[in-house]
């Protein structure tokens, strides 16, 4: 298997932009996570997809924050007029259906807003 | 909801000594529990999990844990550091249908040779 897969891995953008990131997971991986980590920090969970519905989101996700998948493979995490308060590292996993408590992590995407 | 707490956020051992990073965890049932690794520029790894079976839970690269319900811990143990453990160690407790992992600050571990 190839791993979870997220591009880019750095974005650096400016206060007002908007901003998208793609995650990958393992083929056949079934669930997709989105998490941020900001330095320091542990990772926050932000939302998860089963297949193509998104089934649950935090209070971290803002209404300038929206998330799709929408084919139940790829997933794009978008966020609408960055603020500096955004800037964290953002990573995403997936699990497969018979070990859904196995999550596999990306690299992440560090994004910087100036 | 659960929670972990990680009690040390640096440790410090020499190469070749044991080491022991320390985790509380709360949770209004039964938990389940994990150790993730993360090495500079690299993904969150799993080191290992317990999920309600045998309470000493052997992971990879010769860790192991042992979930000890009296004092609601999971200590993550290594009888033998190597220079290549040095990174950063998370304690994490999901919910029951796994939908979410809870991550505790983190654990910075430092060997020197």
């Amino acid at each position: 298997d190839t791993g979870v897969s997220q591009d880019p891995r750095h974005k650096i953008t400016k206060r007002g932009q908007n901003v998208t990131f793609r995650c990958d997971p393992i083929s056949e991986h079934n669930r997709l996570y989105w998490y941020r980590q900001t330095l320091g920090q542990g990772p926050e969970f932000l939302t998860y997809f089963q297949n193509e519905a998104q089934l649950e989101k935090s209070r971290l996700l803002s209404d300038r924050f929206s998330a799709e998948r929408p084919k139940g493979s790829f997933s794009t995490l978008e966020i609408q007029r960055t603020e500096q308060g955004d800037s964290a590292m953002y990573l995403c996993a997936s699990s497969r259906r018979l070990d859904q408590e196995t999550q596999y992590f990306g690299p992440g995407t560090r994004l910087l807003v100036l | 909801a659960q929670s972990v707490t990680q009690l040390d956020s640096h440790v410090s051992v020499s190469e070749g000594t044991p080491v022991l990073l320390r985790c509380n965890y709360s949770s209004s049932y039964s938990p389940s529990l994990f150790w993730y690794v993360q090495h500079p520029n690299k993904g969150l790894q799993l080191l290992l999990k317990y999920t309600s079976a045998a309470t000493l839970v052997k992971g990879i690269n010769g860790f192991e844990a042992e979930f000890k319900k009296s004092e609601t811990s999971f200590h993550l143990t290594k009888p033998s550091a190597h220079m290549s453990d040095a990174a950063e160690y998370f304690c994490v407790v999901s919910n029951t249908g796994f939908q979410k992992l809870v991550f505790g600050t983190g654990t910075r571990l430092l060997v020197s040779p």
